[in-house]
């Protein structure tokens, strides 16, 4: 089957660096993304990796590693804004071998930023 | 608005009722998704439709059913509500494999 795995907390402070990390297993990988979502609100996306290395995107960035099965969500300068919680996902390649579109979403790593 | 819509906001049924959960885009997306969201278990796949008339079951299809009217429109029906339903159900639609999802805002169902 498929899976992620996602630390479920992690706190820092404005203005700082923050890395959360999300190793995955899946029986054909299709790349891995990531998506931010607010207390009570809808999860919105923000990239994605289907190769290896950085893209980065103003103050955030994700990085893949699919020798590793590995990939991290980078938040630089961070905001009180960043304060959310954050899921990586990968496309479920069941089906149509991964041509659905479906993807499998990582229970969440809940981000806290501090004064 | 260009967008993902979903209706309604918030609903409270009791054990038993039938309901549908409606949710339409105005993207021209072919993929569109139904997922259940509970406390600490993430995003987890309700029923998908890779294309319009097709759908196919998710991971925790059971107690429901869908229908794509059109390209446009998708809606999650709950034949006999349980407490076990209770959650938070998002629409989500998609312009192909490559692409994020697009979410509509929730709708917050309670079971009693």
């Amino acid at each position: 089957g498929q899976s992620l795995e996602q630390p479920s907390e992690v706190t820092a402070v404005e203005g700082a660096i923050v890395q959360i990390n999300c190793t995955y297993q899946t029986s054909g990988f299709y790349g891995l993304s990531w998506y931010q979502q607010h207390d009570g609100g809808a999860p919105t996306f923000l990239s994605y990796n289907a190769l290896d290395g950085l893209e980065e995107t103003g103050r955030f960035s994700s990085f893949l590693s699919r020798s590793d099965s590995y990939g991290y969500l980078l938040l630089q300068e961070l905001q009180m804004k960043d304060s959310a919680s954050y899921f990586c996902a990968v496309r479920d390649p069941s089906g149509l071998g991964g041509n659905t579109g479906k993807l499998i979403f990582g229970q969440g790593t809940t981000l806290q930023v501090k004064p | 608005n260009a967008g993902v819509t979903q209706t309604p906001k918030f609903q409270v049924l009791k054990t038993g009722q039938s309901m549908t959960l409606q949710c339409a885009q105005d993207m021209n997306h072919n993929s569109m998704y139904w997922y259940r969201q509970d406390p600490g278990m993430g995003l987890r796949l309700i029923y998908y439709s890779a294309s319009e008339g097709t759908t196919d079951k998710g991971e925790v299809p059971n107690g429901y059913n869908v229908s794509r009217l059109n390209k446009r429109e998708f809606s999650l029906r709950l034949e006999s509500a349980a407490p076990s339903q209770t959650s938070v159900y998002f629409c989500a639609s998609s312009e192909g494999k490559y692409y994020g999802y697009t979410f509509g805002s929730g709708t917050r169902l309670t079971v009693v």
